[in-house]
């Protein structure tokens, strides 16, 4: 039993460039969600999605994209990164009320 | 929407004395509020939530405290061993179209001094 997998771990980018951060679980659980983590700041909510084909927005969703096609997976994309998009980016799923299960996050860089 | 402050941003403890962790919210719709630990180069991890309708609720050596009158929950924690440190994070949820949105505090990194 992974839980959630994040990939890839680190990642670094150009200005302009496009990229998809990668979200898999294996508990069947229906709701699923996207956080970025800045330095001295808590966790904000980007997107979440609560069962396939059904996603909404949080607190920061400019420049980021989802989907949900299935249950196990909810890829982030960024359609053209910047650099205000350097940050540490964690995926959630969800039991209950809140987030119980957190992947190991994707340290991502754009320069 | 929904603003959370948490104080102190660190806290420096001794092994084996209590450390209290304060967070207040603004929004008086808040009825959920989680609290996570995140040890360094990993995800937080859920650690003890309190309901609205729950003034207390403890764990073993952590307890959670709620005052929905004042807007404030406090995380205490008994007995810190050096494993307890940590960066804390506190939550404040709200209902939202059936789902529970959760604002974070900006976190507090409790060291524990062996």
């Amino acid at each position: 039993n992974a839980g959630v997998t994040q990939t890839p771990k680190f990642q670094v980018l150009k200005t302009g460039q496009s990229m998809t951060l990668q979200c898999a679980q294996d508990m069947n659980h229906e709701y699923m969600s996207w956080y970025r983590q800045d330095p001295g700041m808590g966790l904000r909510l980007i997107h979440y999605s609560v069962g396939a084909g059904i996603t909404d927005q949080g607190e920061v969703p400019n420049g980021y994209n989802v989907s949900r096609s299935t249950t196990e997976d909810f890829p982030l994309r960024l359609l053209s990164a910047a650099p205000s998009q350097t940050s540490v980016y964690f995926c959630a799923a969800r039991t209950g009320r809140t987030e119980a299960f957190f992947g190991q996050g994707t340290r991502l860089t754009v320069v | 929407g929904e603003n959370v402050e948490q104080h102190p941003s660190t806290l420096s403890v001794q092994e084996g004395d209590s450390a209290v962790i304060k967070c207040t919210y603004s929004d008086s719709a808040s009825n959920y509020f989680p609290w996570y630990k995140q040890e360094l180069g990993k995800g937080p991890q859920l650690i003890i939530d309190i309901r609205s309708n729950v003034g207390e609720k403890k764990d073993q050596r952590i307890a959670v405290t709620l005052n929905k009158t004042a807007k404030h929950f406090s995380l205490h924690i008994t007995e810190t061993q050096p494993e307890d440190s940590a960066v804390y994070f506190c939550a404040a949820s709200i209902a939202s179209g059936g789902s529970y949105i959760p604002t974070f505090g900006r976190g507090t990194s409790l060291i524990v001094h062996p």
